[in-house]
């Protein structure tokens, strides 16, 4: 398995409150990824890094931000969660982005909105 | 139209049967492609990768790549009731990034 851990695993949370999602990876990859899947929608990309301190906005950013201090973790804060922040978040991480390399996840981060 | 489309399924098949899933993608530029099985409450997890148009296999699996007709496929030969899970198509865009179908639910009855 990727060395991917996600914390917390499983969190509720109340309307209006901040939540910071981490993700910590022993692979010394590069490029590190957000996504959120919902029913009928698949994974969609939230934001994603490639490297330290350079991040950039995915296809569902509104609402969230990111941050990268180190190479091996990834930030992801809802500012102020709302319900419809209410998804399974998964964090994805890839050594480069050529076409030999993938993107590995891990085991996702439940998060509830109440 | 959706960058990477799917049909939701399910998608049912018996055991010892072909399973054969399909995708299609909007960018013709796009030149890797990925399927991904996810088990319900599971991350997904990398089973076949493909970049060259044709056909490529891996034990029970086989992917096909059509670019002219931006379409992949995956087959999965004699399915077994441990195969029912998500299946997930993807395409690698612009900055590495992995675009999503929404994926085919396959259930594989004994």
């Amino acid at each position: 398995d990727a060395g991917i851990t996600q914390s917390p695993r499983h969190k509720v949370t109340e309307t209006g409150t901040p939540v910071t999602l981490r993700c910590h990876q022993t692979e010394n990859h590069r490029y590190m990824y957000w996504y959120r899947q919902d029913p009928g929608h698949g994974l969609r990309l939230i934001h994603y890094s490639y490297g330290v301190k350079d991040t950039d906005k995915g296809e569902v950013s509104d609402g969230y931000s990111v941050s990268r201090s180190k190479t091996e973790d990834f930030l992801l804060t809802l500012e102020s969660a709302t319900s419809s922040q209410t998804s399974v978040y998964f964090c994805a991480i890839s050594p480069q982005v050529n076409s030999g390399n993938t993107i590995y996840f891990g085991e996702g981060s439940w998060l509830t909105v109440v | 139209q959706k960058e990477v489309e799917q049909n939701s399924g399910p998608l049912s098949v018996p055991e010892g049967a072909i399973a054969s899933l399909n995708c299609t993608y909007s960018d013709r530029g796009s030149q890797s492609f990925f399927w991904y099985r996810q088990y319900s409450g599971k991350s997904p997890e990398l089973i076949m990768s493909i970049y060259s148009n044709g056909d490529k296999e891996d034990g029970r699996f086989t992917a096909q790549l059509n670019k002219a007709s931006q379409y992949v496929s995956l087959l999965i030969r004699d399915s077994q009731p441990s195969d029912s899970a998500t299946y997930l198509c993807a395409v690698k865009g612009e900055g590495g990034k992995l675009i999503f179908g929404q994926g085919t639910e396959l259930s594989v009855k004994p």
